[in-house]
């Protein structure tokens, strides 16, 4: 079964640092999505991508955020100054956006600490 | 704006007990509603939605726009069974999710 790969697992890291956590959709989904965790709160949108542009974003995705599709397989989020509140489970998704069918496929988490 | 309620942290039932994991949702136009389910260091993963009217390992869940409701159901529940669960709500034309807060559902032998 295809599975959405996120790299690194987890990750340490200095306060103001940048972070990039990459994420392989599954090759035919044409949607791409964000989320995070806070370790005991919910899980939270952060960002959809489709035809290369962000199709939504919510207050939390504020400019220390940016996404990017680099090539035809990988997805980034870029934080680019990060902050101690930023520690969370960050989960890369995708779907094919079918009509009636928007099923989101998650990856296992890329794990981020901000020291 | 839209908003998903899931009112137990925790619950503990027995094997082959019901079960009732609630879900409320505050959404003023037509909700598309879903499940997910975490099981221990396993990815999030889709348990089954509303507009597929579907029956998956067992568990059932029924949208009640009047209750703004999307309970999931089991009436028999297995020691598989214990995972994180969580009722998400998609809205509009929009591809996000709104997650709940997650139930916690432990099954005791």
């Amino acid at each position: 079964e295809p599975e959405v790969t996120q790299t690194p697992s987890h990750q340490v890291t200095q306060m103001g640092q940048e972070v990039i956590l990459r994420c392989v959709p599954i090759s035919n989904h044409l949607y791409f999505y964000w989320y995070r965790q806070i370790l005991g709160q919910k899980v939270e949108f952060l960002v959809s991508f489709y035809n290369n542009e962000i199709s939504e974003k919510s207050e939390i995705f504020d400019d220390q955020f940016s996404v990017e599709r680099p090539d035809g397989s990988n997805f980034t989020l870029k934080i680019r100054s990060t902050k101690l509140e930023d520690s969370a489970m960050y989960f890369c998704a995708s779907s094919d956006g079918r009509s009636g069918a928007n099923v989101l496929t998650f990856g296992a988490g890329s794990r981020l600490t901000v020291l | 704006a839209q908003r998903v309620t899931q009112p137990e942290k925790l619950l503990s039932v027995f094997k082959g007990a019901p079960v009732e994991l609630k879900c409320n949702y505050s959404y003023s136009g037509s909700p598309e509603l879903f499940w997910y389910v975490q099981y221990s260091r396993q990815r999030l993963q889709l348990l089954l939605r509303h507009i597929s009217r579907e029956s998956i390992k067992g568990f059932t869940a029924d949208l009640n726009k009047g209750e703004t409701s999307f309970h999931l159901k089991k009436p028999f529940a297995q020691e598989e069974d214990s995972a994180m669960y969580y009722c998400a709500l998609k809205t509009g034309g929009g591809n996000k999710l709104t997650f709940g807060t997650g139930t916690q559902l432990k099954v005791e032998l």
